[in-house]
């Protein structure tokens, strides 16, 4: 079945913490991108890779790192996580970032840093 | 910058009506724009893509309109069911690997 699959689903830490959100795609995309959504903000992007070894900032990325290293596989890395990063997190995929397909979204992470 | 907002943020409707979300957006130069529903604790689930040089696109009940000159977009659903009822997201895609977000109706259809 092809799907977008985030672990943990739910994580609580606490302020300081490292942490590492995975995301892993099985359809061979080349894009994909990380997202975090708070009430009243909608989803706002923090990172995206076009292909493996590459990728960029979106709107939001203070805090947060990410890498490539695999086309299926685009982990998110809050290396000091801090109460204001508390929010859902979705990863999603494209085959392409330039050309008209669609996005695949994962079933989110909730993150809560105390 | 791109801006993108739905109108309204909720709405509740009796089943069987036909409903219209719209969506709106401040720059012209889009590459697509895509339509989501989101179900509580869920992640989002594609509608519709709809590509910059197209009017329209439709699957099943969904009817999705793009107007790029007038910066908007709406989703037309037909024949509501309570099962409809989810958030519903739309999506601007910017060209360069960027996505911006609306953000969202919440759908309310009552038996």
């Amino acid at each position: 079945e092809a799907q977008v699959t985030q672990n943990p689903r739910y994580l609580i830490t606490v302020t300081g913490k490292k942490l590492t959100v995975t995301c892993s795609q099985n359809m061979n995309h080349e894009y994909m991108s990380w997202y975090r959504q708070d009430p009243g903000l909608g989803l706002r992007q923090i990172y995206y890779s076009m292909n493996v070894e590459v990728t960029d900032k979106g709107d939001v990325p203070e805090g947060y790192k990410v890498s490539r290293k695999e086309k299926r596989n685009f982990p998110l890395i809050l290396e000091s996580p801090s109460p204001n990063q508390t929010s859902l997190y979705f990863c999603a995929s494209s085959l392409s970032g330039t050309s008209p397909y669609e996005q695949y979204f994962g079933p989110g992470t909730r993150l809560t840093v105390t | 910058k791109q801006e993108v907002t739905q109108i309204p943020a909720a709405l509740s409707v009796p089943e069987g009506e036909n409903l219209v979300l719209n969506c709106s957006f401040t720059d012209s130069a889009i590459y697509n724009l895509q339509w989501f529903r989101q179900d509580p604790g869920k992640g989002l689930t594609s509608l519709l893509l709809i590509q910059s040089s197209q009017r329209e696109q439709t699957s099943g009940r969904l009817n999705a309109s793009l107007d790029k000159s007038s910066g908007r977009s709406t989703l037309y659903i037909a024949a509501s069911q309570p099962g409809d009822s989810a958030t519903y997201l739309c999506a601007v895609h910017r060209g360069t690997y960027k996505y911006i977000f609306g953000t969202g109706t919440r759908l309310k259809v009552l038996a």
